[in-house]
């Protein structure tokens, strides 16, 4: 079975600082690896996506994920944080070979201070 | 946000009542999903529609009830729930049920069961 892994609840940064967000994955076959973010009150909104190709990929606002096979990874970064950053992400994976739904993680809460 | 509207935005009812919620899409996508959102925990997957067929239904009580009766509208009715069942129901929607392509979320319906 698939499954996605968030191992922080929280992540605290200072504006201006580099940011990640850890996520790791479990798959039978070859993922499909998401991340999306929730601002209060609103519902999920898609960031990047891992396909295939190139393991860093690049997505909305300035954030970029890396994805390791090796160690079934898919880290979300952004070289400096804005305080507007501050919202619950989620990391997500589909196994391609299987063609199953969409699995969450529980989501990391960010917050960036001023 | 627009591209997936539900109603209500929030939901107060009692364990006795039947209520609906509705969720529409103006993306001429394919495929609509409901997902439970509870607190610290990860995104639950409800039920999955792709044409207007379930496809998933994810072990979810019979006191929920999906309806879609064409790919841009989808309905989740409400019977005898449970305070358990308080949390914030997202809809979402995609151009198919599996492959590359990210999910579009709605805003979400906040019910709270007394």
């Amino acid at each position: 079975a698939q499954s996605v892994a968030q191992p922080e609840d929280q992540v605290n940064v200072a504006e201006g600082n580099p940011l990640t967000v850890k996520c790791t994955y479990s798959v039978s076959g070859n993922p499909y690896l998401f991340w999306y973010v929730q601002y209060p009150n609103r519902g999920l909104q898609f960031l990047l996506k891992y396909i295939t190709g190139d393991n860093l990929v690049k997505g909305s606002y300035g954030f970029e994920a890396e994805f390791n096979k090796s160690q079934t990874s898919f880290h979300l970064k952004k070289p400096s944080a804005l305080v507007s950053d501050s919202a619950l992400y989620f990391c997500a994976v589909r196994d391609l070979t299987l063609n199953t739904p969409l699995v969450f993680g529980k989501g990391t809460r960010l917050s960036v201070i001023a | 946000e627009t591209g997936v509207t539900q109603t209500p935005r929030h939901l107060v009812m009692g364990m006795t009542n039947k209520k609906s919620l509705k969720c529409e899409q103006h993306l001429g996508h394919n495929a609509m999903y409901w997902y439970k959102q509870s607190a610290k925990k990860p995104l639950e997957l409800m039920f999955v529609y792709n044409f207007k067929e379930q496809t998933e239904n994810n072990s979810v009580p019979s006191r929920f009830s999906p309806e879609c009766p064409n790919s841009s509208h989808l309905f989740l009715h409400l019977h005898t729930l449970q305070p358990e069942d308080s949390a914030l129901y997202l809809c979402a929607s995609s151009p198919g049920r599996g492959g590359d392509r990210e999910q579009y979320f709605g805003p979400g319906t906040r019910l709270t069961v007394t």
